[in-house]
């Protein structure tokens, strides 16, 4: 099956750093990935939607600046929190829908837990 | 828009018990229908999915789900769970023609001996 895959697993960070989070289509392209954020012991909630080649949709309430988003290519987005801060710790998940169409079906990368000092 | 409601945050059960986990949705247009499993530090995996046709749709590990129109639910069932199946469970939803999923805020299932 499709396998998304995120890199890196966990990050600890120091208060006004900047981390960047991938997250790859292994075996198939995508055109559109989404990124999700994650409370502890909550839902998932719709950061920002990442478009091959053009720049990404952000839910509102998303701050543009803060959560950088970057889809170069057809396998690859990257997720960078700029200038991170403690509250920015939290558990990160991005996902693909595969190009065969019509599954509706999402695939989902392991996470990325960050936590930022 | 649309929305999804688990009624139930946590659900205790014991081994090889039944089990029901509920989900009721809300939309204005027809919807497709999604239940996730997410095991402790890790990402989503999907359990089963409702398109079209049979409204009984069986998934992986042993669960089912049953899409009611008339009701607008979408409740996942186990006739027996076994300690593995601790973990949390998000019911979702979207439109056809979109790719954005709602996600409900989770049910923890908690299996003990």
């Amino acid at each position: 099956g499709a396998v998304v895959s995120q890199h890196p697993s966990r990050v600890i960070c120091k208060s006004g750093t900047s981390v960047k989070i991938e997250c790859r289509s292994l075996d198939f392209q995508a055109t559109t990935m989404f990124w999700y954020r994650q409370f502890p012991k909550q839902s998932l909630m719709l950061m920002a939607t990442s478009n091959e080649g053009s720049k990404a949709t952000y839910e509102q309430g998303v701050e543009k600046d803060k959560f950088l988003i970057n889809h170069a290519s057809l396998t690859l987005s990257t997720l960078t929190v700029t200038s991170a801060h403690p509250e920015d710790s939290s558990f990160y998940i991005c996902s693909a829908p595969t190009t065969s169409g019509g599954t509706g079906e999402l695939f989902f990368g392991e996470g990325s837990r960050l936590t930022v000092l | 828009a649309q929305s999804v409601t688990q009624l139930d945050s946590q659900v205790p059960v014991f081994e090889e018990a039944p089990v029901e986990l509920r989900c009721n949705y809300s939309s204005s247009v027809s919807v497709y229908l999604f239940w996730y499993v997410q095991y402790p530090n890790q990402g989503l995996q999907l359990l089963l999915k409702y398109l079209s046709g049979s409204t009984l749709v069986k998934g992986i590990n042993g669960f089912e789900a049953e899409f009611n129109k008339s009701q607008t639910s979408f409740h996942l069932r186990k006739p027996s769970v076994h300690i593995s199946d601790t973990a949390e469970y998000f019911c979702a939803v979207r439109t056809a023609g979109f790719q954005k999923l709602v996600f409900g805020t989770g049910t923890r299932l908690l299996v003990s001996p």
